[in-house]
């Protein structure tokens, strides 16, 4: 299978607990892109990387969460102190340069208890 | 600010009707509108990426049409089946053609046999 995987597939957590979910995006794309949707809502846009570089955050993404991509290949997203309104479906996309399509993973669902 | 708004919210159908859903969106500085189709526990798939006013674009029974000057684009489902059932999401990439994309809230269908 060649396309975007993420795990965990579920991660159940206590309040105040941090939480790390990985996404390995389409080999040969350099772009990556984290969404998080929660219920009754669309994805909303978190974060974007090309290649290493974050390049856009959004005002969503406050300072408990920060995410990375070392070597410009699989990045990872952390929430730290979780919170109940953490919890929400987390989407990681992949997209190439000079392409539109971006290709999403299955998501990450996190419950905070 | 970017708003793209879906109706209806959602659809029950029965097998073999067929059926539409709207996207509105900004007319002004237009990029590229995208539907994805998102089935419970799988990956959200692209079905199209629409860049020219005008366009129609078809796959199999569903197929979609885009108006970027008054804002709008349906799809249609030609004979619904019970495997078409899935939220149907509109996006709109903020900020250029390969930006994050802004997300509608998406239209619920379900399909009976």
């Amino acid at each position: 299978d060649t396309g975007v995987s993420q795990n965990p597939r579920h991660k159940i957590t206590k309040r105040g607990q941090n939480v790390t979910f990985r996404c390995d995006p389409i080999s040969e794309h350099n772009r990556l892109y984290w969404y998080r949707q929660t219920l009754g809502q669309g994805p909303e846009f978190l974060t974007y990387f090309q290649n290493e570089a974050q390049l856009e955050k959004s005002r969503l993404l406050s300072d408990r969460f920060s995410a990375e991509r070392p070597k410009g290949s699989f990045s990872t997203l952390e929430i730290q102190r979780t919170e109940q309104g953490d919890s929400a479906m987390y989407l990681c996309a992949s997209s190439r340069t000079g392409y539109h399509e971006q290709y999403f993973g299955p998501g990450t669902r996190l419950t905070v208890t | 600010i970017l708003n793209v708004e879906q109706s209806p919210q959602s659809l029950h159908v029965q097998e073999g009707d067929s059926t539409n859903f709207t996207c509105s969106f900004p007319p002004s500085n237009f990029y590229a509108l995208h539907w994805y189709r998102w089935e419970t526990a799988k990956s959200p798939e692209a079905l199209f990426v629409m860049t020219l006013n005008g366009d129609e674009k078809k796959k199999g029974r569903i197929s979609a049409t885009l108006n970027t000057k008054e804002g709008y684009s349906y799809l249609y489902i030609k004979g619904s089946q019970p495997e078409d059932s899935a939220t149907y999401l509109c996006a709109y990439p903020y900020g250029g053609s390969q930006g994050n994309l802004i997300f509608g809230k998406g239209t619920k269908l379900s399909v009976k046999p």
